[in-house]
């Protein structure tokens, strides 16, 4: 039962473009979601992260967007740089207490083209 | 702040045989957490750890797997004996207690059993 879904294993993108890299969740208890950045041969880095109360969330180049009754959420990297190339994981979790569990997606490999 | 330390990063051993990984997690951070991550999957939880205690283990194969984490601080996992379908990359992460903070992981140790 894979409750975190990313549906698009890769994505090749121009460098200077818009990058749309998507995930679908099927738990409704989830309320907090976190996008995980991971280069070969290194554990994953925390990316950015959104909260059910909101509906956007934006760091310098990285906006994470949230709708709720579709159950989706996108991350945009823009403009796209060499740099962000590399496999981009979902992550959900719910908010009970002093349990942080999160569930992965499988992943999106994103090559950016120089 | 130094990161999670994870040792060994490659091992391979033959299927029956045993294994050790062992895990140093951020300083303070009283959360943390295993992670096995087959190829082509996301990280899946297979253990937390709220200090020295188990929050969740509900993913772990028990008749094989086994975590401890002494004294709250340093962590190991073994595995005994091993099974073909081990082969993975076992992530150790972890957090500051409470709130939806995100992980920080480990470089990874990568297990293949032949």
């Amino acid at each position: 039962d894979q409750q975190v879904k990313q549906n698009s294993p890769s994505l090749s993108v121009q460098e200077g473009r818009i990058s749309i890299l998507n995930c679908d969740y099927t738990n409704s208890m989830f309320d907090y979601f976190l996008w995980y950045k991971k280069y070969p041969a290194e554990g994953p880095t925390f990316l950015i992260s959104i909260s059910s109360i909101k509906d956007k969330n934006e760091d310098g180049r990285f906006t994470v967007f949230l709708n709720k009754s579709a159950k989706h959420l996108s991350l945009h990297i823009v403009p796209s740089q060499p740099g962000d190339s590399a496999v981009y994981f979902c992550a959900a979790g719910g908010s009970n207490f002093g349990n942080e569990k999160l569930t992965f997606g499988t992943g999106t490999r994103l090559t950016i083209i120089p | 702040e130094a990161g999670v330390a994870q040792s060994p990063r490659y091992k391979i051993i033959e299927k029956r045989q045993s294994v050790a990984f062992w895990c140093n997690p951020i300083s303070g951070h009283a959360t943390l957490y295993w992670y096995q991550q087959i190829l082509g999957q996301g990280p899946k939880l297979l253990i937390q750890f709220q200090n020295n205690g188990v929050v969740d283990d509900s993913q772990l194969p028990k008749d094989r797997f086994s975590a401890e984490r002494l004294k709250g601080v340093d962590s190991t996992l073994k595995i005994q004996p091993a099974k073909l379908e081990d082969s993975a990359v076992y992530l150790c992460a972890s957090s500051p207690f409470g709130g939806n903070s995100p992980l920080h992981f480990g470089n990874g140790t990568r297990l293949t059993v032949t």
